[in-house]
């Protein structure tokens, strides 16, 4: 069936350093492909989006890439503060299914 | 203010005796989603609903049931619940059209002894 991979599982940075997360899926049917943060005891919120027909897109300090040949895509978070720090799912959705499938997550510890 | 609500938020209950989670939303979603969130696996699709009256399995469904008898409700239930279904339960809601945000729940965490 389909699935979402993400790496690394836990990732630590110093502030002020970059962070990577990476995903791959599996449908190359995908065509919507969101980044949710959820803080410490929270819900998973919206970041970021980037649609299919569209490479790459940036707001602020975090920017999501997109390489529909190889079915992957990642975020980068530039000038990482703690509170960036928290847990980041992605997730890919193919809008005939309308079905959103979330990776596994990653543990981002940003050290001051 | 548009959100989703979700009630309770903690419980602590033994083994076989029947609860029900509701979860509500006021933004004229058609579709809603129950997840669990465990460790190491992320969030997990329990059951879906794409209208009132239209549910469907997702990928974990064993030892639950929702119903759709309402646009902005979604309960979640668990008949006999047991151990292993103990974990922290997302609603989740979205109009249909792919490509959408989806908005969760403040989320219940669920204690089965």
């Amino acid at each position: 069936g389909e699935n979402v991979e993400q790496h690394p599982s836990t990732l630590s940075v110093q502030e002020g350093d970059s962070a990577v997360i990476k995903c791959t899926y599996s449908d190359s049917a995908s065509n919507y492909f969101p980044w949710y943060k959820q803080e410490l005891g929270k819900r998973p919120q919206l970041i970021i989006d980037i649609r299919s027909n569209v490479g790459e897109k940036k707001d602020q300090r975090i920017a999501v890439t997109l390489n529909k040949t190889a079915k992957h895509f990642s975020l980068h978070i530039t000038e990482t503060q703690p509170e960036d720090s928290a847990v980041y799912f992605c997730a890919a959705s193919n809008s005939n299914t309308g079905k959103l499938i979330f990776g596994q997550g990653t543990t981002l510890q940003v050290k001051p | 203010e548009a959100q989703v609500t979700q009630n309770p938020r903690y419980l602590i209950t033994v083994t076989g005796k029947k609860l029900t989670v509701t979860c509500s939303q006021n933004m004229n979603h058609e579709y809603m989603s129950w997840y669990r969130q465990d460790p190491g696996l992320g969030l997990r699709q329990i059951y879906y609903s794409m209208n009132v009256e239209v549910t469907d399995k997702g990928d974990v469904p064993e030892g639950y049931k929702v119903s759709r008898k309402e646009k902005r409700n979604f309960p979640l239930i668990l008949e006999s619940p047991s151990p292993n279904q103990t974990s922290l339960y997302f609603c989740a809601s979205r109009f249909l059209a792919g490509g959408v945000e989806q908005f969760f729940g403040p989320g219940t965490r669920l204690t089965v002894l």
